[in-house]
C-alpha cells in the first residue's frame, strides 16, 4: 500500500503566480483534507473533500480552492500567491467518519 | 473548536517511560481526544484516541481523567525514534474529520 502520496515534493513560485498541488489518497479512502503548516507551527485546516464536494472549510481566503476527482484524488490550487503562502502543504485521507487520518509527506512551497 | 493546552517541550531518557500531559477543560460530551505526532520532515501520524475509558495500542496508552478535563499520553519505553512533536486534539467525531492542531509538545529523547 503506497499510503498518501503528494506531488511535487518541493516547489518554488514567484509572488502573484498560481500553483496546483496534487494528492493521491490511501487505497480505500474517500475523504481528502488539506492543511497548511507554517514553519514552527501546527498544521492549519484548509478544507475537506468528500464525494467530489467541499464538505468543510477552514479560515482561508477564496484564493485557496480545490477539487476532488472520481478516483478520490485531489488538487489544491492557490491563486495570486503571496510571500506568506510559503509553507508545507499536507494532504490527509480517511474513510468518512472513520477516525484515523493518514498524512502524506507534504509539498514544500516557497514563494519568492 | 475546543482548545487544548500542552507543555511546549519535554525531555526523556531512552528506554524510560514518558508521560505527555494535555489539559482540555472546555471539552464537550461528544469530543473525542486524539493524539498525533509529527516526526522531523514528515507529515503527522496518528497515535491513539479515546472518549472516556483508558485506551491502549501498540504505540502508546491514553489515560483520561474521570472528569475528562485532562488526559495523558504514555509512551512506555521511549526510543530515539519517538522524538517528535506530539499534538493533543479534541474532535467531535459526530460532526466531521477536521483536525484542529495546536502548537503541540516537542519531545526530546536522550540516549
Amino acid at each position: 500500500d503506497a499510503g498518501v502520496t503528494q506531488s511535487p515534493t518541493h516547489l518554488i513560485k514567484t509572488r502573484g503566480q498560481q500553483v496546483t498541488l496534487r494528492c493521491s489518497p490511501k487505497s480505500g479512502h474517500d475523504t481528502v483534507s488539506w492543511y497548511q503548516q507554517a514553519l514552527g507551527q501546527g498544521p492549519q485546516f484548509i478544507f475537506q473533500y468528500y464525494e467530489e464536494e467541499e464538505r468543510q472549510r477552514g479560515n482561508f481566503p477564496d484564493r485557496f480552492s480545490g477539487h476532488q476527482f472520481p478516483n478520490y484524488s485531489s488538487e489544491l490550487n492557490v491563486n495570486a500567491l503571496l510571500l506568506g503562502d510559503s509553507a508545507l502543504y499536507l494532504c490527509a485521507s480517511s474513510r468518512d467518519r472513520i477516525t484515523e487520518a493518514f498524512f502524506g509527506q507534504g509539498t514544500r512551497l516557497t514563494v519568492v | 473548536d475546543a482548545k487544548t493546552t500542552q507543555p511546549n517541550s519535554m525531555e526523556s531518557n531512552e528506554e524510560e517511560p514518558v508521560h505527555l500531559p494535555c489539559n482540555h477543560s472546555t471539552i464537550s460530551g461528544t469530543d473525542y481526544i486524539h493524539w498525533y505526532r509529527q516526526l522531523p520532515s514528515q507529515g503527522p501520524e496518528y497515535v491513539i484516541h479515546g472518549l472516556t475509558s483508558n485506551v491502549n495500542n501498540r504505540m502508546a496508552s491514553l489515560a483520561i481523567a474521570e472528569d475528562r478535563k485532562s488526559s495523558t499520553l504514555i509512551l512506555h519505553r521511549a526510543t530515539l525514534r519517538d522524538a517528535a512533536v506530539y499534538y493533543c486534539i479534541l474532535r467531535d467525531d459526530l460532526v466531521g474529520n477536521k483536525l484542529v492542531f495546536g502548537a503541540g509538545t516537542i519531545l526530546r529523547v536522550k540516549s
